[in-house]
């Protein structure tokens, strides 16, 4: 078993309209989780951090994190064109800051005008 | 400030060939980390550096080996180059929240 996997997308939303991003991890010690855009031949760049149950907002982004269910989401509101990239979620084993730090394949958005 | 710097940018070889991907962080940051990337693969960690003096296997190690020359140096060396380890190479450095930084890639071809 993969130990993040992200729904395989991909994803493609109307501008406007709420993107929904779902990445499930399968180490139950796990505390730290992140998600990162990635444009095209670009790097990735973090979007969000999330380390407590529950929702985190930032503007129109919010992370949602269930540890019970083993999954994290992302929720972009209002999407526009420029949110298309690849969203990458990452999952820090163990219970530390630092550490192995894996990613998900990522998912594809794309928002059309 | 230049953040994680990583060179060769391009690189082309052929099969047995030999070479190493540099990279160097300037943020002070105690861990470090090469991950490969392929279409439809995300990112794959090949090993990480928790601290200096200490490597550790990602999930795709085979193939290659690392070294933590020091606390803003870590490189990433491909004793004998295969086909299967064409892709793209970031470096990363991360800080005390946890967040990754990246350098902008090594795009490796092995013919």
């Amino acid at each position: 078993q993969k130990e993040v996997e992200q729904n395989s997308g991909p994803l493609s939303v109307p501008e406007g309209a709420i993107a929904s991003l779902n990445c499930t991890y399968s180490d139950r010690g796990s505390q730290s989780f992140f998600w990162y855009r990635q444009y095209s031949g670009k790097s990735p760049e973090l979007i969000m951090s999330i380390y407590s149950n529950g929702d985190k907002e930032d503007g129109r982004f919010t992370a949602q994190l269930n540890k019970a269910s083993q999954y994290v989401s992302l929720l972009i509101r209002d999407s526009q064109p420029s949110d298309s990239a690849t969203y990458l979620c990452a999952v820090n084993w163990g219970g530390t800051s630092y550490g192995k730090l894996t990613f998900g394949q990522g998912t594809i958005l794309t928002v059309h005008p | 400030n230049a953040g994680v710097t990583q060179t060769p940018k391009f690189q082309v070889l052929k099969t047995g060939q030999s070479m190493t991907l540099q990279c160097a962080q300037d943020m002070n940051h105690n861990s470090m980390y090469w991950y490969r990337q392929d279409p439809g693969m995300g990112l794959r960690l090949i090993y990480y550096s928790a601290s200096e003096g200490t490597t550790d296997k990602g999930e795709v190690p085979n193939g290659y080996n690392v070294s933590r020359l020091n606390k803003r140096e870590f490189s990433l060396r491909l004793e004998s180059a295969a086909p299967s380890q064409t892709s793209v190479y970031f470096c990363a450095s991360r800080g005390g929240t946890g967040e990754l930084f990246f350098g902008e890639g090594s795009r490796l071809t092995v013919l």
